[in-house]
């Protein structure tokens, strides 16, 4: 089965660049998503279509894609963008996964 | 007001069947895929399947298949998740999510769903 792997943390001091990658075979052919997950809430797209930033987003979130990684990358990270982060790729037209999640610390 | 509202928590018992509902409001119903997306205590996401309110097409992960049915009643706008056959490990929040072209643009506030003995 389909999988994305992510690495479980990263840990990085504020204003400093956190980058947290999303690995997976069919990622060449298919679209990451990336999501922001605050304690306690429901999750927020950050991320689509591996470089596109929804209205809202603050500039300082971005992606990228290469071969079969994605990053996510929060430029000058702030204490506020603590949360967990996980990244989604369909792997077919009407079958969609999720990577494991990374925990971002900001301190 | 553009939005998701889910149904409140539930406790069921393992082997019952839960039905959590998800009313949409603030756009056209049947305009957006619907996602059922599910997450255990501390654990991460899970991706469950969509129906597409239109055509009252559905798809599922294999995972569920033959526990899960999702539907929809367009004249109030609202989608339904059932899963039967309770197992404890189904404990989980239960979120509706819009599909904007692949993209989960709009969740629900989440349903605490608690299977206990």
């Amino acid at each position: 089965s389909y999988e994305l792997t992510q690495p479980p943390s990263v840990s990085v001091s504020p204003g400093q660049t956190a980058r947290i990658t999303c690995s997976g075979d069919a990622l060449p052919k298919k679209y990451a998503y990336w999501y922001q997950q605050k304690s306690g809430q429901a999750p927020v797209l950050v991320i689509y279509e591996d470089t596109r930033r929804p209205s809202g987003i603050p500039e300082r979130f971005s992606g990228s894609s290469s071969g079969t990684l994605a990053t996510l990358t929060i430029s000058g990270a702030q204490v506020e963008d603590e949360a967990d982060y996980y990244c989604f790729s369909p792997d077919s037209t009407t079958i969609g996964v999720f990577g494991g999640g990374t925990k971002l610390t900001v301190l | 007001q553009v939005q998701l509202v889910q149904s409140g928590a539930e406790v069921k018992k393992p082997g019952a069947s839960v039905k959590v509902s998800c009313k949409a409001s603030g756009y056209t119903f049947i305009g957006y895929y619907l996602y059922w997306v599910r997450q255990a205590p501390g654990q991460g996401l899970e991706w469950m399947g969509w129906i597409d309110p239109n055509s009252n097409g559905t798809n599922y992960a294999q995972k569920f298949q033959g526990r899960v049915t999702m539907t929809r009643d367009t004249s109030i706008s609202t989608a339904y998740m059932d899963l039967s056959r309770l197992r404890r490990d189904d404990t989980a929040v239960y979120y509706c999510v819009r599909d904007l072209t692949g993209a989960f643009d709009l969740w629900g506030q989440g349903t605490m769903v608690t299977v206990s003995s």
